[in-house]
């Protein structure tokens, strides 16, 4: 299994403002996904980046708002731009298995907006 | 710190017991079906998972059965431990390779 690491795994912010988060992968993987998970909710895809290309979003979810960046295949970020409290969840990356079934999590980024 | 869940459907068992956890899936030609466990402050972590053309898979403690006429997934996890308290989903593993997340079931094991 790829282990996967997210920065920053909390913060509280101010409204308005943007967040950008990181997340690592120990090795070289095609795709990975973006994942809002609101209090209290179940994991609603918000979009699969691969590397080399655009970002493909679900519905609902749009690049001005969750810009995404995959610079290499190990790396990618999400911001969250112009926050508002409504936009205060937990946010997961993910990146397919060997097997391309199950997808492995990384430990989530808890964002608070005030 | 702040759990996951606060509001998801919630099932208590007595440690030992056996647990099922049931979950209702929406798309027929979905291929793979997954179970993740989800304590809190963490990421979901992969449990077991079942091609769509069996019905029963069986791994360590945990069993999961589909029923494709109703569409249905349960986990069955035998002798349940305190370390099983955590949020439960399904994911079906759609026709255009994208996961599919049911609501989640809490499962909370007191002695």
């Amino acid at each position: 299994s790829a282990v996967i690491s997210q920065k920053p795994s909390r913060d509280i912010c101010q409204r308005g403002t943007s967040l950008t988060i990181q997340c690592q992968v120990d090795s070289q993987v095609t795709m990975m996904f973006w994942y809002r998970q609101q209090p209290g909710q179940s994991l609603t895809l918000i979009a699969t980046a691969n590397q080399g290309s655009e970002a493909t979003y679900e519905s609902g979810f749009v690049i001005d708002k969750f810009p995404i960046s995959r610079p290499n295949l190990t790396f990618s970020t999400l911001t969250v731009s112009n926050m508002s409290p409504e936009d205060s969840s937990i946010y997961l990356c993910s990146v397919e298995g060997a097997r391309d079934t199950e997808a492995f999590f990384g430990q989530g980024t808890r964002l608070t907006v005030v | 710190g702040e759990s996951v869940g606060l509001h998801l459907p919630t099932l208590s068992v007595q440690e030992g017991d056996n647990s099922i956890i049931n979950c209702a899936y929406s798309n027929s030609a979905s291929d793979y079906f997954i179970w993740y466990k989800q304590e809190s402050g963490k990421g979901p972590q992969f449990i077991i998972d079942i091609r769509s053309n069996m019905d029963k898979r069986q791994g360590q403690r945990v069993t999961v059965l589909l029923n494709k006429t109703v569409k249905h997934l349960s986990l069955q996890i035998a002798a349940t431990q305190p370390g099983d308290s955590a949020v439960y989903f399904c994911a079906e593993n759609t026709d255009t390779d994208k996961l599919i997340f049911g609501t989640g079931t809490r499962l909370q094991v007191f002695p």
